[in-house]
């Protein structure tokens, strides 16, 4: 059964780097590609952007020059940055296979001093 | 504003069937397939149907999808208290080169 499970600070301080792991239980991540979502409380789903297994990514043309994404195959992750954050990036995070055939439960990230 | 537009609600009767639109572009719907997504209140989304009109294993076959143009639509027939809750569209957009939502719709079971 694969799992996903999403991982790190549940507070940012404003201007600082959001960072969040998505660790893969029952697939390999070297397969498929894998994807973060993110919706702010009471409100819709936005994509944040997706990673191949190769390493080629696909990122939000409205966050793309905050945000970077890895891979990490010994550990079977991968990652999530996002620099500079406001008060509009807080929202839950989610991580995704593929476009979004399995999820992630989620995690809170509020960006707040 | 979502790129995609769906109806912010939409309800209907036991029993009764309901459709939810989803309206896009060329860019997005009309040249890329379509997923829908469930969300139940403090879940996660889980995908109900893919490439426009396909169910992953699990989703009943009372949910059915289409697409037709630049436009979408997921149906739901008998329905369920249980269906009560959120959906979403979603597709690729090759002008953004990324993917767009819609809204969402929340489905209410009167």
């Amino acid at each position: 059964q694969v799992q996903l499970q999403e991982s790190g600070p549940g507070l940012v301080k404003p201007l600082e780097t959001l960072s969040l792991t998505c660790t893969v239980s029952g697939d390999s991540i070297s397969s498929h590609y894998w994807s973060w979502i993110r919706q702010p409380a009471g409100k819709g789903l936005e994509w944040i952007g997706r990673m191949y297994s190769s390493g080629g990514t696909n990122y939000n043309p409205s966050l793309k020059s905050r945000v970077s994404m890895s891979l990490d195959t010994s550990k079977n992750q991968f990652s999530l940055k996002l620099t500079s954050v406001t008060a509009a990036d807080t929202a839950v995070y989610f991580c995704t296979k593929g476009a979004g055939d399995l999820w992630g439960q989620g995690t809170l990230v509020t960006v707040s001093s | 504003q979502s790129v995609l537009t769906q109806p912010p609600s939409a309800s209907g009767t036991p029993g009764q069937r309901v459709i939810i639109s989803c309206s896009g572009s060329s860019s997005n719907i009309g040249s890329n397939p379509v997923n829908w997504y469930q969300q139940l209140p403090g879940t996660a989304p889980r995908l109900l149907i893919y490439t426009n009109n396909q169910r992953p294993s699990g989703v009943p076959d009372r949910f059915s999808g289409s697409k037709s143009g630049t436009s979408a639509s997921l149906a739901i027939s008998g329905l369920q208290s249980e269906d009560e809750t959120d959906y979403y569209c979603a597709a690729w957009d090759g002008s953004l080169s990324g993917v767009v939502f819609g809204g969402g719709t929340t489905l209410t079971v009167l």
